[in-house]
């Protein structure tokens, strides 16, 4: 079974940049789509992208000017870059494995880590 | 984008009693090519991260106690746990996966015991 675990700063300073590293183990990440969502204190989930593992990306259009996601699928890796960070962005940060099926997809998230709170402050 | 929303945001059930959570789309999420329904249930305890229930609408994912189902088709879903157990006290949130440029999740409904 897929496992995902967060690792990061947990306390950024604002207009700092968050970066966060997603380790998959349990399976090769050199398969399918991952992603990054969010979870702002008390409220909802904010899907943040993903990325495949060949490298290609999709970023929600609301963060995409501030976001990058990339993978080491040496390492069995991803991570989530995000700058000139506000206290808006204070929140849970989980990774997930996105489901898909060879040629179609990416679909839903079957998949989550454990996720890793972020807090943007000075 | 497809804006998500959920109704009630809150109700209380008593225990082995149905709970019903609706969950609606700004546009069809039914893909005509395959007769599916892009769109997904998740539970949310507290402290923990949300676990997949459902997806294409109706489809319970493995290990998930048959009690909780999925309906609904095109714009109108419907999350129903047939008898509520104390287990269950948590936060669903639907997802639509319709549009993959944009991945959107319901606002979340809470369940509690009445």
């Amino acid at each position: 079974q897929v496992q995902l675990q967060e690792s990061g700063p947990g306390l950024v300073k604002p207009s700092e940049t968050l970066s966060l590293t997603c380790t998959v183990s349990g399976g090769s990440i050199s398969s399918y789509y991952w992603s990054w969502i969010r979870q702002p204190p008390g409220k909802g989930l904010e899907w943040i992208g993903y990325i495949y593992y060949s490298g290609s990306t999709n970023y929600n259009p609301s963060l995409k000017s501030r976001v990058t996601i990339s993978v080491d699928t040496s390492k069995n890796q991803f991570s989530l870059k995000l700058s000139s960070v506000t206290a808006a962005d204070t929140a849970v940060y989980y990774c997930a494995h996105t489901f898909a099926v060879w040629g179609s997809g990416p679909y839903y998230f079957d998949y989550w880590g454990q996720g890793t709170l972020v807090t943007v402050s000075s | 984008d497809i804006v998500m929303t959920q109704s009630p945001d809150s109700l209380a059930v008593s225990l082995g009693e149905r709970a019903t959570i609706n969950c609606k789309s700004s546009q069809s999420v039914l893909y005509s090519s395959n007769n599916k329904n892009y769109l997904a249930w998740y539970q949310q305890k507290p402290g923990q991260p949300p676990k997949l229930l459902i997806y294409w609408a109706s489809t319970r994912e493995s290990g998930v106690p048959d009690r909780f189902s999925g309906s609904g088709s095109g714009t109108d879903f419907t999350l129903t746990i047939s008898s509520l157990q104390a287990e269950d006290v948590a936060v669903y949130y639907c997802q639509q996966y319709y549009s993959t440029l944009l991945f959107t999740f319901g606002p979340g409904t809470k369940v509690d015991i009445k």
